[in-house]
């Protein structure tokens, strides 16, 4: 069954640490691979994206995310976090044949402590 | 450039009512779709419109429906509503839907009482 995984419901990172979200898929295809970070009571903005190339994707934010097909993850990463980046952050994944069709985790809350 | 809005923002509708949801995509893209956002299912993909043709289609009942028009802009309708289709419904537009980004609104609020 085609599904994506999160398995941080809800992280604490004190402001100026290191962060790391996990996530790891189950897909039959090619995966394209994407994060989503949304604000309470907003929609979702696309942090960053991969389809194929490198596996090292840069997106915005200062936020970077590595592919790595033989763990089927995807992890976000963000050297130093700011109070501005608490919200939920979503992985989501796809495939061409698949169009918009993506199949989301359930979300890691960030809270960010002073 | 503008981004996907959807209208209204905010609505709150009683068990069997009808509710339709706007959504008018950035400018030059062609691909629409629809998902629902609860605490309990997370997000879920409801249909896809592509050139006013519905290309893709998740697992909801009949009760959901959609339609895009030449202008791309596009609608959902959920008829009968029940309890548990309060939830936000963000639309999605790509430029074709296929390889491309997708980028979100801000979502419609639907509370059902």
């Amino acid at each position: 069954a085609q599904s994506v995984t999160q398995p941080d419901i809800h992280i604490t990172v004190s402001e100026g640490a290191s962060l790391e979200l996990r996530c790891n898929y189950s897909y039959g295809a090619t995966p394209y691979l994407f994060w989503y970070v949304q604000s309470p009571g907003q929609g979702l903005q696309l942090l960053l994206k991969y389809f194929s190339g490198d596996t090292l994707v840069q997106g915005i934010k200062g936020f970077e995310a590595e592919f790595k097909r033989s763990q089927s993850s995807f992890n976000l990463r963000k050297p130093s976090v700011h109070w501005s980046d608490a919200a939920e952050y979503f992985c989501a994944v796809g495939a061409e044949q698949a169009g918009t069709a993506l199949i989301f985790g359930k979300g890691t809350t960030l809270s960010v402590s002073s | 450039k503008a981004g996907v809005t959807q209208t209204p923002r905010y609505l709150i509708k009683t068990r069997g009512q009808q509710v339709t949801l706007s959504c008018s995509p950035i400018s030059g893209h062609r691909s629409v779709s629809w998902y629902q956002q609860t605490p309990g299912q997370g997000l879920q993909f409801l249909f896809e419109y592509f050139s006013e043709t519905q290309r893709n289609k998740g697992n909801f009942p009949g009760r959901f429906s959609g339609r895009q028009f030449s202008n791309s802009r596009s609608e959902m309708n959920v008829s009968t509503l029940e309890l548990g289709d309060s939830a936000l419904y963000l639309c999605a537009s790509s430029r074709t839907g296929t390889g491309n980004t997708i980028y979100f609104g801000e979502g419609s609020w639907l509370t059902v009482v």
